[in-house]
C-alpha cells in the first residue's frame, strides 16, 4: 500500500474562506515532506516543504504543518482564490530524493 | 529557461508495439526522475537517475526501461506496450549540481507538462 496517504479525496471551500488539507504519512523514517499543486493536464507544481525539525513553515498564503507524534501533516491556505482550484498531493522522503505520494485532493473553490 | 520538456504531449499506441518518451531539462539538475499517475491517483515512481551513467529502479519498473547518457536526457523506452500501462506519464528533475538553477530548496522535483499514453 502507499505509505502517504490523504484523509479525503474531495474539498469544497468557498471563497476567501481558509483551506485545510490533511495528509497521514507511516513511516517514521522519512524526514523530507513537499506539498505539490497539479491544475488540470499539467503537472505537478512545488509549493510548499518542511523538515522533521521543524513543526511549521509557512509560505505567501500557504503554511504546512507537521505533527511527527502522530504522522501527521497539513497545508492551510489562506483566503482561498479561484486559482487555487487543483489537486493537492503530499509527498514524503527519508533520502531526501525519492518521493512517496498520496492520492491527493481535489480542491474546488466555490465561488 | 524552458525548464522539464516531454515529447510527445499524447500517443495512442497498439498493444504491442513500443516507443520511446523523451524527456530533456536545462537546469543542470543532476537528478531525474520518471512517474506514471493513473487517474484519481498519486504519481508512482518508475525509474529514477542520480547522474549520467547511472539508473536505478522505482517503485514500478516493469515494462519500462530507462538510459541516461546525457545530464540533460533521460529517455523512457516501452518495448511492447501492455492496456496497464495507459496512464500520464510525468518527468522530473532536482538536485542542481555546481553552476545549476536554485531555488528555495535544493530538494525541490520540477516536473515536466506530461505525456498522456493510450494502449489499445
Amino acid at each position: 500500500g502507499e505509505s502517504v496517504g490523504l484523509h479525503l479525496p474531495t474539498l469544497s471551500v468557498q471563497e476567501g474562506d481558509n483551506s485545510i488539507i490533511n495528509c497521514a504519512y507511516s513511516n517514521s523514517a522519512s524526514d523530507y515532506f513537499i506539498w505539490y499543486k497539479q491544475e488540470s493536464g499539467k503537472g505537478p507544481q512545488f509549493i510548499i516543504d518542511i523538515r522533521s525539525n521543524m513543526d511549521k513553515r509557512q509560505g505567501q498564503r500557504v503554511t504546512v504543518l507537521l505533527n511527527k507524534t502522530v504522522k501527521h501533516l497539513s497545508l492551510q491556505i489562506a483566503a482561498t482564490q479561484p486559482g487555487d482550484s487543483a489537486v493537492y498531493f503530499c509527498a514524503e522522503t527519508f533520502n531526501d530524493y525519492k518521493l512517496s505520494f498520496g492520492a491527493g485532493t481535489t480542491v474546488t473553490v466555490r465561488a | 529557461n524552458a525548464g522539464v520538456t516531454q515529447t510527445p504531449k499524447f500517443r495512442i499506441l497498439k498493444i504491442g508495439q513500443s516507443m520511446t518518451l523523451q524527456c530533456t531539462q536545462d537546469m543542470n539538475h543532476n537528478y531525474m526522475y520518471w512517474y506514471r499517475q493513473d487517474p484519481g491517483m498519486g504519481l508512482k515512481l518508475i525509474y529514477y537517475s542520480v547522474g549520467a551513467g547511472i539508473t536505478d529502479k522505482g517503485e514500478v519498473p516493469n515494462g519500462y526501461n530507462v538510459s541516461r547518457s546525457t545530464t540533460e536526457d533521460f529517455p523512457l523506452r516501452l518495448e511492447l506496450a501492455a492496456p496497464s500501462q495507459t496512464s500520464v506519464y510525468f518527468c522530473a528533475s532536482s538536485y542542481p549540481i555546481a553552476g545549476g538553477r536554485l531555488r528555495s530548496s535544493y530538494n525541490e522535483q520540477f516536473f515536466g507538462p506530461g505525456t498522456r499514453l493510450t494502449v489499445l
